[in-house]
């Protein structure tokens, strides 16, 4: 199975700062990774797919980039309503795999 | 819009059986790969199980942790969408997810949760 590594497994930021979270993944996943949100009670909610392309209704500040086994996810100027866990997902091989997770808090 | 909505989730004791269901609409059904994914208390996302499409056999695919106790099905005629799991263990206790996707996990249920506890 392929281990995702994501870290930090928490942040803090204050509202308009940039932050970024990295996720490594332990063989070549070839651009097949997704990034998740989740609010407390919530299901998680796709924001990003294929490394760097948005979802629909998924706001710009929201960005990916990587290749081969590093991916990084970003949000610029850090909003409110940004608070939430974040997950990445492989789906290059089955089984796919999350990373542990990131909480994000307001500092 | 795409809804799905599990349901049938409970407490159960160790070593019982559960089925819970996924009913699914506002997509071409038979057409999509349907997934669980499961989060335990205050844990992270685990990938759980996989079935494909008809022009698929039906392929299931499995987590390490559940092979042999769960079993995912599907019935194209009702949208629907299973998860029957046996020989159930205290660290099964998660909120259980439907999911559905295009490559990623697109589509999210609001989650069903299942307690295994004696």
């Amino acid at each position: 199975d392929i281990q995702m590594t994501q870290s930090p497994p928490s942040l803090s930021a204050s509202l308009g700062d940039k932050v970024t979270i990295t996720c490594q993944a332990s063989q070549n996943i070839n651009k097949y990774i997704a990034w998740y949100q989740q609010k407390p009670g919530k299901a998680p909610r796709l924001l990003i797919r294929y490394t760097s392309t948005l979802e629909s209704g998924t706001p710009s500040r929201f960005s990916g980039s990587g290749s081969g086994r590093d991916y990084s996810f970003s949000i610029s100027n850090v909003e409110s309503e940004d608070i939430a866990s974040y997950y990445c997902l492989q789906y290059d091989n089955l089984p796919n795999t999350f990373g542990a997770g990131t909480k994000l808090e307001l500092k | 819009a795409v809804q799905l909505v599990e349901s049938g989730g409970g407490l159960v004791q160790p070593k019982e059986s559960l089925k819970i269901s996924c009913a699914a609409s506002g997509f071409t059904f038979s057409n999509a790969a349907m997934y669980w994914v499961r989060q335990a208390p205050g844990k992270g996302l685990e990938w759980v199980a996989r079935i494909r499409t008809k022009p698929n056999n039906y392929a299931t695919y499995y987590a390490d942790s559940v092979k042999g106790r769960f079993t995912i099905s599907r019935d194209d005629s009702k949208s629907m969408v299973y998860l029957q799991m046996d020989n159930l263990k205290t660290e099964d206790t998660a909120m259980y997810y439907c999911t559905a996707g295009r490559g990623a996990l697109d589509y999210w249920g609001q989650g069903v949760m299942v307690t295994v506890s004696s």
